[in-house]
């Protein structure tokens, strides 16, 4: 069985600027998550998704954030603009579960972004 | 508030030493699920073990073991006879079954030594 895909795994770009990453989850996994991991620290959910639609995106900074999960499946997560405080590991995880509690999660490799 | 709490944020051991990694959590829920995940210098998150909170048997896996006590509301994982190959970050983990998420800990960084 494949695993949670992403990419890039890494990226360098400058302040201000723009970069989209893309995650393909385990198949059949119903629900998607973004998480941020800063280096020294535990990964920090930014959004969930069930299946198409968003279940929890408290903690995404909506003025410069923003993701998409089209027809249930893959997901892109966009930074527009970047600052220096993004940099970080963008984690991608799915579960096939959709009911309250997470019994299991699969993560992929994650993106490294440097912005410099 | 923070719900995973990992005291340690290091440990180096020789290799064939037992490890043992803190974590203390917090809820108010019943029913709730703990796990533990291994980070290696890849970067990949990797399933360790999980217990849910009705459930506090503790197991042996392999080299892995833990124990998961509710009164004190910790769920600590050792690792026997440490190898080189277990050098990584590790993370405790929590889901509560009202919530849809996994709240992580700060992590302890395992370093084992030959």
């Amino acid at each position: 069985e494949a695993g949670v895909a992403q990419s890039p795994r890494y990226k360098i770009i400058e302040k201000r600027q723009s970069v989209a990453f893309w995650c393909n989850p385990i198949s059949g996994h119903a629900t998607l998550y973004w998480y941020q991991q800063i280096l020294g620290q535990g990964p920090k959910l930014l959004i969930q998704f069930q299946n198409n639609g968003v279940v929890d995106d408290s903690q995404l900074p909506k003025d410069r954030f923003s993701a998409e999960r089209l027809k249930g499946v893959d997901s892109t997560l966009k930074i527009q603009p970047a600052k220096l405080e993004d940099s970080a590991v963008y984690l991608c995880a799915s579960s096939p579960g959709t009911g309250g509690g997470v019994t299991e999660a699969f993560f992929g490799q994650g993106t490294r972004l440097t912005v410099v | 508030a923070q719900k995973v709490t990992q005291a340690q944020t290091e440990i180096s051991v020789v290799e064939k030493e037992d490890v043992t990694l803190d974590c203390v959590y917090e809820t108010r829920d019943t029913t709730y699920y703990l796990f533990w995940y291994k980070q290696p210098p890849s970067g990949e998150l990797v399933f360790l073990i999980r217990r849910n909170s009705f459930d506090e048997q503790n197991e042996i896996s392999g080299r892995y073991s833990w124990n998961f006590q509710k009164s004190t509301s910790s769920f600590n994982f050792t690792i026997t006879a440490s190898q080189v190959v277990d050098s990584a970050v590790y993370f405790c983990a929590l889901s509560e079954v009202n919530d849809y998420k996994l709240s992580f800990g700060a992590g302890t960084t395992v370093t084992v030594r030959a």
